[in-house]
């Protein structure tokens, strides 16, 4: 059974970082793109960034490019996103996902997510 | 890019039929055959129902069907049952739409 688990949201201020994590079992996870999916309070979700197998291919939405980093681990089954000099408008809950076919963006699999506030 | 539109709210009662849309551009959902569409009930993971515009996931009842005219997909949930009241977001290419809330009468 796919299960993806999310952890490491929390309360944080202004300018601060989160670092998020995502436990992957259940499935070859090194195969597959992963990615990193929020969803601020009253919104629909957006794509934030995702990552290849290997982590040769990443990618951002503009919003967040220089200021975030997505990452893996394929040994130990973990997709991370650094998350750093962080405002309130990305105050959101953050899933991470598995796409189901390449750069197709379309994810099959979500976690239950994990909810970073920014704010002080 | 702009989110894609949908309507905030949809109902039908037990049985019916309900039809969500889901509009764009010319550039997204007009311009690929990439809409996906998700459900998600409250305190649950997002759970993939549709993709590439009408197939669907193993395990996605037959009762939900997805189709595609010029910039605007539909979802259609017939026979609807409780258990598909739910929130129910649309993509393209990771643009996702601002929900539909779908209410059993």
């Amino acid at each position: 059974e796919v299960q993806l688990v999310e952890s490491g949201g929390g309360l944080v201020q202004p300018g601060g970082s989160l670092r998020l994590s995502c436990a992957a079992s259940g499935f070859n996870f090194g195969r597959y793109w992963m990615t990193w999916v929020r969803q601020a309070p009253g919104k629909g979700p957006e794509w934030v960034a995702n990552i290849n197998g290997d982590e040769r291919g990443k990618y951002y939405v503009d919003s967040v490019k220089g200021r975030f980093n997505i990452s893996r681990d394929n040994a130990k089954g973990l997709l991370y996103l650094q998350m750093n000099n962080l405002t309130a408008e990305d105050t959101a809950v953050y899933y991470c996902a598995r796409d189901l076919v390449g750069q197709q963006l379309v994810f099959d699999f979500w976690g239950q997510g994990t909810l970073a506030t920014v704010s002080s | 890019q702009s989110a894609l539109t949908q309507p905030p709210s949809a109902s039908a009662s037990p049985g019916q039929s309900v039809t969500i849309s889901c509009t764009g551009t010319s550039s997204d959902v007009g311009d690929y055959n990439y809409v996906s569409w998700y459900q998600k009930h409250p305190g649950k993971a997002p759970k993939l129902m549709m993709y590439e515009v009408t197939k669907r996931p193993s395990g996605v009842p037959d009762r939900f069907s997805g189709s595609k005219s010029g910039n605007t997909a539909s979802l259609t949930v017939s026979g609807l049952q409780a258990e598909d009241e739910a929130e129910y977001y649309c993509s393209s290419r990771g643009v996702f739409g601002g929900g539909t809330s779908l209410t059993v009468l």
